[in-house]
C-alpha cells in the first residue's frame, strides 16, 4: 500500500519555467490537497479537491494551478517559477474525520 | 487574527521526562477538529493524535495525550517519558466545520521544534 506518492522529491527550476508536480494517492480517497512549508514555518494551503472534476482556491494559489481528472491523481502546476514559490510541497490525501491527512513525502522546490 | 499560535519556537526536555507542547486555536465555529503531526529531520508528517470539539474526554495515543481545554481555546499536547526519536518539529492543525462540511481543510501553526536531550 504505497499511499500518496508524490514526483520528484527534489527540482532545481530557472526563474521563468514552467512544471508539474504529480501526486498520486491508491487509498480511494475523495479528498486531496496541495500545501508548501517554507523553511521555519507551518504549512499553507495552496489548492484542495473534494473528488474528480472539483478544486477550489486555499490560503496561497497564486502562480499555481491544478486537475483532478481521476480520483488518484492531482497535480500541481507552477507556471513561470519565481524565487518566492521556492519551497517544500506536500501533497496529502484524507477521508477520515478523526485522522486528519495522509501527507506524501515531500517536493523540495528551488528556483533560481 | 491566527488561526492557531504555537507560542513555543523551541523546547527542550531531558530524556525520559514528560513535556507540553503549546497550542492555542481560533474559531467561532462549535464544531472543529484539532491535530498534531510530527515532522521529523527527515521531513515525512506523522499524524499523533485528534481531538474533537465535542469530545468530552482528552483524546489519548500511547504516550501522547491532548491536553483540551475548551473555554480556553488550547490544544496542548503532552509526550511523556521523552524519547531521542521524539526529537522533531511538530505542528498543531484545526479543521474547522464539521467533517466534509468545508473540504476538511487543516490550518497549521507554525510548529514548535522538541530536542530531547540524553
Amino acid at each position: 500500500n504505497a499511499g500518496v506518492t508524490q514526483t520528484p522529491k527534489f527540482r532545481i527550476l530557472k526563474i521563468g519555467q514552467s512544471m508539474t508536480l504529480q501526486c498520486t494517492q491508491d487509498m480511494n480517497h475523495n479528498y486531496m490537497y496541495w500545501y508548501r512549508q517554507d523553511p521555519g514555518m507551518g504549512l499553507k494551503l495552496i489548492y484542495y479537491s473534494v473528488g474528480a472534476g472539483i478544486t477550489d482556491k486555499g490560503e496561497v494559489p497564486n502562480g499555481y494551478n491544478v486537475s483532478r481528472s481521476t480520483t488518484e491523481d492531482f497535480p500541481l502546476r507552477l507556471e513561470l517559477a519565481a524565487p518566492s514559490q521556492t519551497s517544500v510541497y506536500f501533497c496529502a490525501s484524507g477521508a477520515l474525520a478523526n485522522y486528519g491527512y495522509t501527507f506524501g513525502s515531500g517536493t523540495r522546490l528551488t528556483v533560481v | 487574527a491566527q488561526k492557531i499560535t504555537q507560542t513555543q519556537p523551541g523546547m527542550f526536555v531531558q530524556e525520559k521526562e514528560a513535556v507540553t507542547l503549546d497550542c492555542t486555536y481560533d474559531t467561532s465555529d462549535q464544531s472543529y477538529g484539532l491535530f498534531w503531526y510530527k515532522q521529523p529531520s527527515s521531513g515525512e508528517m506523522i499524524f499523533l493524535i485528534y481531538q474533537g470539539s465535542y469530545d468530552e474526554q482528552n483524546a489519548t495515543e500511547g504516550r501522547y495525550s491532548l491536553n483540551f481545554q475548551k473555554a480556553r481555546k488550547s490544544a496542548n499536547l503532552v509526550i511523556s517519558a521523552s524519547q531521542l526519536g521524539d526529537s522533531a518539529m511538530y505542528f498543531c492543525a484545526m479543521r474547522e466545520g464539521l467533517f466534509r462540511e468545508y473540504g476538511n481543510k487543516l490550518v497549521f501553526g507554525a510548529g514548535t521544534i522538541l530536542r530531547v536531550k540524553s
